[in-house]
């Protein structure tokens, strides 16, 4: 069972266009994440919700937009695609309880390629 | 701010030898510390946590970090280097308060050769 589910893997778009990243977690846990990979895998957080509230949100392009329709899934949208936007996003989740000692659980991430 | 150096771009070792890949870090509070694994096109696969209590922390496929506070670092470390331990290894810390985020290292290369 797949404990942390993105869906697609890879994603080839040109720039301009408006998609969508889907993430689920079958884990039970109350905070996901949204994490960016350069291509000089650096990683770095844009967005976390905890119970479906907004914690984290990164100085990022207001043309991210992460949607949370229930604890299990958080999705992300993104509108008009730039080149720079090409890199590997990776969805991630915990159950913190009101504390961050809990480890994160990624998913598999995304490939987004803008052409 | 919270930040993470991971000083090596790049450890390599003989297999069958010792392994240390290297983390310093820096946070107001107390540290949550932790070591992921990313192998070629896969997503970050937790190794080992250090919350309180011993300073040796074991973890998966048999490394193991220890906490050292006065030099604020979190080294991982395996007795025994595997071929297959090859990858990119990330050091990251994180707060302690619900929501927030990992804060990791720019990565480290581990190149185990036969």
């Amino acid at each position: 069972d797949t404990a942390v589910s993105q869906t697609p893997k890879y994603l080839v778009t040109q720039m301009g266009n408006d998609k969508s990243i889907k993430c689920e977690q079958n884990l039970g846990h109350d905070t996901m994440y949204w994490y960016k990979q350069d291509s000089k895998k650096f990683l770095k957080i844009m967005f976390s919700y905890n119970n479906k509230e907004l914690i984290i949100n990164e100085t990022v392009p207001n043309r991210f937009s992460p949607k949370s329709p229930d604890k299990a899934h958080l999705n992300l949208h993104i509108n008009s695609l730039e080149l720079g936007d090409s890199a590997v996003y990776f969805c991630a989740s915990s159950q913190d309880v009101g504390s961050g000692r809990e480890t994160q659980y990624f998913g598999p991430g995304t490939r987004l390629l803008v052409l | 701010a919270q930040s993470v150096a991971q000083p090596e771009d790049q450890v390599n070792v003989a297999e069958g030898n010792p392994l240390t890949v290297k983390c310093t870090y820096s946070v107001s509070g107390n540290p949550y510390l932790f070591w992921y694994v990313q192998y070629p096109n896969r997503g970050l696969q937790f190794l080992l946590k250090y919350i309180t209590g011993d300073n040796l922390v074991k973890g998966s496929y048999g490394f193991e970090a220890e906490f050292n506070k006065s030099q604020t670092s979190f080294h991982l470390k395996k007795p025994s280097a595997l071929v297959s331990d090859s990858a990119l290894y990330f050091c990251a810390v994180r707060a302690d308060q619900a929501g927030t985020a990992l804060i990791f290292g720019k990565g480290t290369t581990l190149s185990v050769s036969s």
